[in-house]
């Protein structure tokens, strides 16, 4: 059960300009989103989250915006550096806080 | 402070055989959970365990499956008889809280990557 979809298997920017990764969710019951970053060979990494009673977190180049409505979400990173280049995972929790995983977007920034 | 460790990184084994998977949480986290990931797929919780106690098992194949923690520090997740199936990364995770507070961090491990051959 597919309860949360990154469409994007891949993006593709430019060093300095903004990366935008979206997050598709289906349970109406999560209410809690998190996006962490993997880089090869390493596990996942807590990045930045927000809960469902705010629609904007911010955390330095990092932004994650909540759309409940549509239930989505989007990670934006501004300005992008090479060293953002790794799979971003979207995961979202529900009242049981059981984490559902989208399946990974992988970021590549190019200097 | 010291990360979540897992042994072994890599592990090949033949169809049918067992295999066991090593954790240790950071020190002081109640919480330890078990992934699996399959390629391609994001990680699935198998098994999350609260001190030395099961909370959520529900996504575990139990026919071939097991997994305990039994002085609520270190874990081990076996698989036997291993199928061609279970080839992924298999990702221990550990949080300070009882995982029941949604703002609870979750800190990775870096894997044990199973190919069933």
């Amino acid at each position: 059960d597919q309860q949360v979809k990154q469409n994007s298997p891949s993006l593709s920017v430019q060093e300095g300009r903004i990366s935008i990764l979206n997050c598709d969710y289906t349970n109406s019951m999560f209410d809690y989103f998190l996006w962490y970053k993997k880089y090869p060979a390493e596990g996942p990494t807590f990045l930045i989250s927000i809960s469902s009673i705010k629609d904007k977190n911010e955390d330095g180049r990092f932004t994650v915006f909540l759309n409940k409505s549509a239930k989505h979400l989007s990670l934006h990173i501004v300005p992008s550096q090479p060293g953002d280049s790794a799979v971003y995972f979207c995961a979202a929790k529900g009242g049981n806080n059981d984490m559902r995983f989208g399946a990974g977007t992988r970021l590549t920034v190019k200097p | 402070e010291a990360g979540v460790a897992q042994s072994p990184r890599y592990k090949i084994i033949e169809k049918r055989q067992s295999v066991a998977f090593w954790c240790n949480p950071i020190s002081g986290h109640a919480t330890l959970y078990w992934y699996q990931q399959i390629l391609g797929q994001g990680p699935k919780l198998l098994i999350q365990f609260q001190n030395n106690g099961v909370v959520d098992d529900s996504q575990l194949p139990k026919d071939r499956f097991s997994a305990e923690r039994l002085k609520g520090v270190d874990s081990t997740l076996k698989i036997q008889p291993a199928k061609l199936e279970d080839s992924a990364v298999y990702l221990c995770a550990s949080s300070r809280a009882g995982g029941w507070l949604a703002t609870d961090t979750q800190y990775f491990g870096p894997g044990t990557r199973l190919t069933v051959l």
